[in-house]
């Protein structure tokens, strides 16, 4: 299938910080991505709908100002987690879908970013 | 999009089929059922998905009732490896194509 990649794989920040997590869709081109996040032992959880050129559609109760989703490229989109504070620690997962495709087509998944805030 | 229920954990033998079941009682006439699982730590990783017809391919079969309300994944020959969360959604095929994820099944293959 389609390779879907996140870039870092883990990561650790200082509380305050900032984090950018990337993910590129390596050969397919992606008109829309999607963001979740995972805390432990629960389910996926979809943050938001990042479309390519225009700004992203967040989920109810996600603040745009502190997850901040560019998608510059059809085969890039950047997540960046502001003020990183320890409560945002989590594991956070992109997915993409072949724009290519029909509309009955699968989407697939990155294998996830770990964040830590310390 | 329909929301889907499924029973909190399983466990199978290895070497016997695994059949997970799912139940989407709302779903509408231009939605798909999709099937993933998440080992642990991982991102989901596409298993199958289908319309109405069964499907099958090398991973596993999916069958779907007649009237399309819930639906089966069956792994034919578990292995440890098949360990996983496994997520049954419900999508369409218009608008933004996003994913719900419900609460899935925790598979537990035991040797």
């Amino acid at each position: 299938g389609a390779v879907v990649s996140q870039h870092p794989s883990r990561v650790i920040c200082k509380s305050g910080t900032s984090v950018k997590i990337e993910c590129r869709s390596l050969d397919f081109q992606a008109t829309t991505m999607f963001w979740y996040r995972q805390f432990p032992k629960q389910s996926l959880m979809l943050m938001a709908t990042s479309n390519e050129g225009s700004k992203a559609t967040y989920e109810q109760g996600v603040e745009k100002d502190k997850f901040l989703i560019n998608h510059a490229s059809l085969t890039l989109s950047t997540l960046t987690v502001t003020s990183a504070h320890p409560e945002d620690s989590s594991f956070y997962i992109c997915s993409a879908r072949d724009r290519a495709q029909r509309g009955n087509t699968e989407a697939f998944f990155g294998q996830g970013t770990r964040l830590t805030v310390v | 999009d329909a929301k889907t229920t499924q029973p909190p954990s399983m466990d199978c033998a290895e070497g016997r089929a695994a059949n997970l079941p799912c139940n989407h009682s709302t779903i509408s006439g231009n939605e798909y059922v999709y099937w993933y699982r998440q080992i642990h730590s991982q991102g989901p990783q596409y298993i199958i998905h289908g319309l109405k017809n069964n499907e099958t391919n090398e991973m596993a079969s999916l069958i779907i009732t007649e009237d399309r309300k819930s639906s089966t994944l069956i792994l034919p020959h578990a292995t440890l490896r098949d360990t996983a969360v496994y997520y049954c959604i419900v999508r369409g095929t218009s608008g933004t194509y996003k994913y719900i994820f419900g609460t899935g099944t925790r598979l537990k293959v035991l040797a």
